[in-house]
């Protein structure tokens, strides 16, 4: 078993509508849970991070973070065509002053079509 | 340049040839990231630097993989007697070392392929 599963989809959904990613994780050291937005070749880029539990909120972007269930979400409201990429979930241990080893889901595919 | 900056972008091999792929930090960042990300997967971590000392180089595959890094700066890596499941896109990544959260900045990779 991986230590972060992610459903790859493909996702598809039509511009306005509210997306939901998902991941799952097995680490109960996990403390960082962050979003990465990944365009087609292109490096990731970092689109949300949160620190243990809660949500984070920022524009359309949401991410909550369940660590008694060790899942967690991003919830995109009114989806753009602009928003398509391929969204990977990741996670590291609190080591303090550096960030160390990401711990990466498979990445979930999305298209929002117009 | 202002951000990390990885070079070849672009790698075909022939099967049994060595391959290095170089990293550009962003200047002033103390950690350096490999990761290798094949197609439909996530990615794989490689190994990490802090400065130029590797203290997490658990996930390199085998002992054909190997990196440096020089300077706390450019990092170096190299695969000898390349194989066809080599095929991927190897990603750098830096980050700082501030004493908070600090985000990882990631190159746009070299996408290797060995035929």
């Amino acid at each position: 078993q991986k230590e972060v599963e992610q459903d790859p989809g493909p996702l598809s959904v039509p511009e306005g509508a509210i997306v939901s990613l998902n991941c799952t994780y097995s680490n109960s050291a996990f403390q960082y849970f962050m979003w990465y937005r990944q365009y087609s070749r292109k490096g990731p880029e970092l689109l949300m991070y949160t620190y243990s539990s809660g949500n984070k909120e920022d524009g359309r972007f949401t991410a909550q973070v369940d660590k008694s269930s060790k899942y967690i979400s991003l919830f995109i409201r009114d989806s753009q065509p602009s928003d398509s990429a391929t969204y990977l979930c990741a996670m590291s241990v609190d080591r303090g002053s550096t960030l160390g080893r990401l711990y990466f889901g498979r990445g979930t595919q999305l298209t929002v079509w117009p | 340049g202002a951000g990390v900056s990885q070079s070849p972008s672009n790698k075909v091999t022939e099967k049994g040839k060595d391959v290095e792929l170089r990293c550009d930090p962003i200047s002033g960042h103390t950690a350096l990231y490999w990761y290798r990300q094949s197609l439909g997967q996530g990615l794989e971590f490689l190994i990490y630097f802090q400065g130029n000392s590797a203290p997490d180089k658990s996930g390199l595959p085998s002992d054909r993989f190997s990196a440096e890094r020089t300077g706390g700066s450019v990092s170096t890596l190299t695969i000898q007697r390349t194989q066809q499941e080599d095929s991927a896109v190897y990603l750098c990544a830096s980050s700082p070392d501030r004493g908070t959260y600090t985000e990882a900045f990631f190159g746009q990779g070299t996408r290797l392929t060995v035929v």
